[in-house]
C-alpha cells in the first residue's frame, strides 16, 4: 500500500527562523508535491518534482525552497520563516503526473510566532 | 483560471441522515476534466474517496456517490445515511489529463461532523 510519511508532525518556530520539513514516500513514485492548506483555501501547490534532482515551481513558491535528494525524499525549506507561513503542510506522491491519483502524507502543522 | 467551489463548512448532521456536499467547477482551459473527491480523517492525510473521468458517469465508494454533470459543471457528493465514522474533511478536486498537467485544483474543503 502507498505510504507517505512526514516529519515533524508539529513545529513551532519564530519569525526569521530556519525550518525544514521532510517527506518520504515508499511507493516508488516519480512525482512528489508540497502543498499548504489554509482555512478558506483549497490545497495550494508550493513546489513539485518528477525525480531526484528535479524541482518545479508551483502556484505559491515565494518564501519556500525545496530539494529532492532521492526518489524517496523531498524536503521543503523555509529559510526566513514569517507568520504568513503558519499553515498545514501536506506532501504527496503520484506514479505519474497528469492529474492522476495522489497519495498524501498526514501533514505537518507549522506555527511561526 | 480553473477553480472548484464547494459547500462551506462546517456541516453537522445526525447519524442516519442523508448528506449532500455541493461541488461546482470552472474549467475554462479543460474540456473534460477528471473529477475527484478526497477525504481527510482526523490526524491523517488526504485519501482518494472516488473519482470519475467521464461526463455523465457516477462514482461510488463507502456508500458515497457523485455524478459528473457537464451541463451544470457539478460533482456533488451524496450519501443516503451517514455514520459517525464519516466525520472528516471532504475535498472536491479537478485535473486535466489531456494536457499532461501535473496539477490538481482543490476546493477549500468541507468539514463534516456526524452526531451520534
Amino acid at each position: 500500500e502507498a505510504a507517505v510519511t512526514q516529519s515533524p508532525r508539529n513545529k513551532v518556530t519564530v519569525t526569521g527562523g530556519n525550518v525544514t520539513l521532510s517527506c518520504r514516500q515508499t511507493n516508488s513514485h516519480n512525482y512528489m508535491y508540497w502543498y499548504r492548506q489554509d482555512t478558506g483555501h483549497g490545497l495550494r501547490l508550493i513546489h513539485y518534482s518528477y525525480g531526484a534532482g528535479n524541482l518545479q515551481i508551483g502556484d505559491v513558491p515565494d518564501g519556500y525552497k525545496a530539494t529532492r535528494t532521492t526518489q524517496e525524499d523531498f524536503f521543503l525549506l523555509l529559510e526566513l520563516a514569517s507568520p504568513s507561513q503558519t499553515s498545514l503542510y501536506f506532501c504527496a506522491s503520484s506514479e505519474r503526473g497528469g492529474a492522476r491519483e495522489q497519495y498524501f502524507g498526514p501533514g505537518t502543522r507549522l506555527t511561526v510566532l | 483560471g480553473d477553480s472548484v467551489t464547494q459547500t462551506e463548512g462546517p456541516v453537522t448532521v445526525s447519524e442516519s441522515e442523508s448528506l449532500i456536499i455541493n461541488c461546482t467547477y470552472s474549467a475554462t482551459s479543460i474540456a473534460y476534466p477528471n473529477l475527484f473527491w478526497y477525504v481527510r480523517y482526523p490526524g491523517e492525510g488526504l485519501q482518494l474517496l472516488l473519482k470519475v473521468i467521464t461526463a455523465g458517469q457516477k462514482g461510488s465508494s463507502r456508500g458515497f456517490e457523485a455524478t459528473y454533470n457537464k451541463e451544470t459543471t457539478s460533482f456533488h457528493l451524496q450519501k443516503a445515511s451517514v455514520q459517525e465514522s464519516d466525520s472528516a474533511v471532504y475535498y472536491c478536486a479537478l485535473g486535466d489529463p489531456p494536457s499532461g498537467s501535473w496539477q490538481l485544483i482543490f476546493g477549500s474543503g468541507t468539514q463534516l461532523t456526524v452526531m451520534p
